[in-house]
C-alpha cells in the first residue's frame, strides 16, 4: 500500500496562513490524494481531494507536487475551529479503501 | 452534502454481552462501507470493508467471529461486537462514499464510543 508522511504536529496562530504538507513518494498514477481532518471525539471530516492539478474548495485548497510525491494542504486563514488531527490519505484502488496514518495535529493559537 | 449516521453515540455494557452499532447513509446509496476503530490518542485503524449483498473483508489480526457486520442494504451497515470485554472498550467510526471510485470523498460517521465494563 502507498503510505503516506506527515509532520506530528504544526502550530499557527489565528488569521495567518498554514500549509500543511503530506510526501507520499510511493503514490501510483491512479491514487487520489484526499484530506481529513477530525476534532476530538467525533468522526473524520472530509476537506479535500486532487489527482494531478491543484483544487480548490470552501475549506481549503491543495497544492499538488508536479511528480505528485507530495502535497500541501492550505488554510488560508486558520480560525480555533481549525485545531484538529489532520490526514492526507491515498484512495487506492481497487478495494478503495482508506488507510490513516498518523497525521498532523494542528493548534491554533489565538 | 452526504450525511452518515451512526447510532449510539455512546454505549456502556458489561462484560461478556454483545452490542451492536448501526451505520446508515441517510442521503445516498453505500455499495460500500468502512468501519474503523480508534484507541485513545491514535489514528484510526481500518476494521473491515462492509460490502452490501455480499461478506465483510476482514483486515488482519481482526477477529470476524467477534466483530460481525451485516450489510443488507445500501442504506445500512451493522456491526456487532459479541461476547464484548474491556479491551474492545474504544471509538467505532463507519464510512461511506456516494461513489465506488477513489474520485470521492468519504463521509464519516460521528462515532461510536463503546465502554465494556
Amino acid at each position: 500500500d502507498a503510505k503516506t508522511t506527515q509532520p506530528n504536529s504544526m502550530e499557527s496562530n489565528e488569521e495567518e496562513p498554514v500549509h500543511l504538507p503530506c510526501n507520499h513518494s510511493t503514490i501510483s498514477g491512479t491514487d487520489y490524494i484526499h484530506w481529513y481532518r477530525q476534532l476530538p471525539s467525533q468522526g473524520p471530516e472530509y476537506v479535500i481531494h486532487g489527482l494531478t492539478s491543484n483544487v480548490n474548495n470552501r475549506m481549503a485548497s491543495l497544492a499538488i507536487a508536479e511528480d505528485r510525491k507530495s502535497s500541501t494542504l492550505i488554510l488560508h486563514r486558520a480560525t480555533l475551529r481549525d485545531a484538529a488531527v489532520y490526514y492526507c490519505i491515498l484512495r487506492a484502488p481497487p478495494a478503495d479503501d482508506m488507510r490513516f496514518g498518523a497525521g498532523t495535529r494542528l493548534t491554533v493559537k489565538p | 452534502g452526504a450525511v452518515v449516521s451512526q447510532h449510539p453515540s455512546r454505549v456502556i455494557c458489561k462484560s461478556g454481552t454483545s452490542v451492536k452499532i448501526e451505520c446508515r447513509s441517510l442521503d445516498f446509496q453505500a455499495t460500500t462501507m468502512f468501519w474503523y476503530r480508534q484507541f485513545p490518542k491514535q489514528s484510526l485503524m481500518l476494521m473491515a470493508t462492509s460490502n452490501e449483498g455480499s461478506k465483510a473483508t476482514y483486515e488482519q489480526g481482526v477477529e470476524k467471529d467477534k466483530f460481525l457486520i451485516n450489510h443488507a442494504s445500501l442504506t445500512l451497515s451493522t456491526l456487532t461486537v459479541t461476547s464484548a470485554h474491556p479491551e474492545d472498550s474504544s471509538f467505532y467510526i463507519c464510512s461511506a462514499s456516494p461513489g465506488q471510485v477513489q474520485n470521492s470523498p468519504l463521509h464519516f460517521g460521528n462515532g461510536t464510543r463503546l465502554t465494556v465494563t
